[in-house]
């Protein structure tokens, strides 16, 4: 399977803890895109990698999320001291992105279904 | 800020009947991308329009973007079972190419 794959699915963590999730993008995409979802919302955009630059974070980034992606290839989230209100399933997406294309279209992973008690 | 709002936000229909989401903003989208999406699993996109008053047809699903870029639609005819699930659209914006979504359609089909 050459999709985007995410790990883990499922987190379930106590309030305080830190969290880390990696997703590893398709293989030949260059960006790397983040977002959150909460129940019965659509998709929140959080942050974005061309390559290995972040280049974009959204305000719902708070301090006590970091996002890397080291060699331009998989990406981790790492969220510290945990909070209730965290609880959401975390998507990653990838696309192939060039200047002449139009559509940059975003093909995600399965998610990571986050808990915090 | 750029929204998209989903109309309507639940549907429940029989099996065989016809439907229509819609998709509005204010705001004009380089492109727009529409996803299915099962309970815990990631949004699988359908397809993705660009040209003002584009219409592309994936078997019983047909997909309209607005002239002026700005709303889309999905028509879906003799709706299945295998139709159920939340369908969402998603705007892109501008170079970043990060996706707006809006809040969903939640898409139950009877047998």
């Amino acid at each position: 399977d050459t999709g985007v794959s995410q790990n883990p699915r499922h987190k379930i963590t106590k309030r305080g803890q830190n969290v880390t999730f990696r997703c590893d993008p398709i293989s030949e995409h260059n960006r790397l895109y983040w977002y959150r979802q909460t129940l019965g919302q659509g998709p929140e955009f959080l942050t974005y990698f061309q390559n290995e630059a972040q280049l974009e974070k959204s305000r719902l980034l708070s301090d006590r999320f970091s996002a890397e992606r080291p060699k331009g290839s998989f990406s981790t989230l790492e969220i510290q001291r945990t909070e209730q209100g965290d609880s959401a399933m975390y998507l990653c997406a990838s696309s192939l992105w060039s200047w002449d294309r139009g559509d940059n279209e975003q093909f995600f992973g399965p998610g990571t279904r986050l808990t915090v008690l | 800020t750029q929204l998209l709002e989903q109309s309507p936000q639940f549907l429940s229909i029989q099996e065989g009947e016809n439907l229509t989401v819609y998709c509005n903003s204010s705001s004009v989208f380089s492109s727009l991308q529409w996803y299915r999406q099962e309970p815990g699993e990631g949004p699988v996109l359908l397809v993705t329009v660009v040209t003002g008053g584009e219409v592309k047809k994936l078997k019983r699903l047909t997909f309209q973007f607005g002239d002026a870029r700005k709303d889309s639609s999905l028509h879906i005819t003799a709706a299945q079972p295998g139709d159920t699930g939340l369908y969402l659209c998603a705007g892109a914006s501008g170079n970043t190419g990060k996706l707006i979504f809006g809040q969903g359609t939640t898409l139950q089909v009877k047998p």
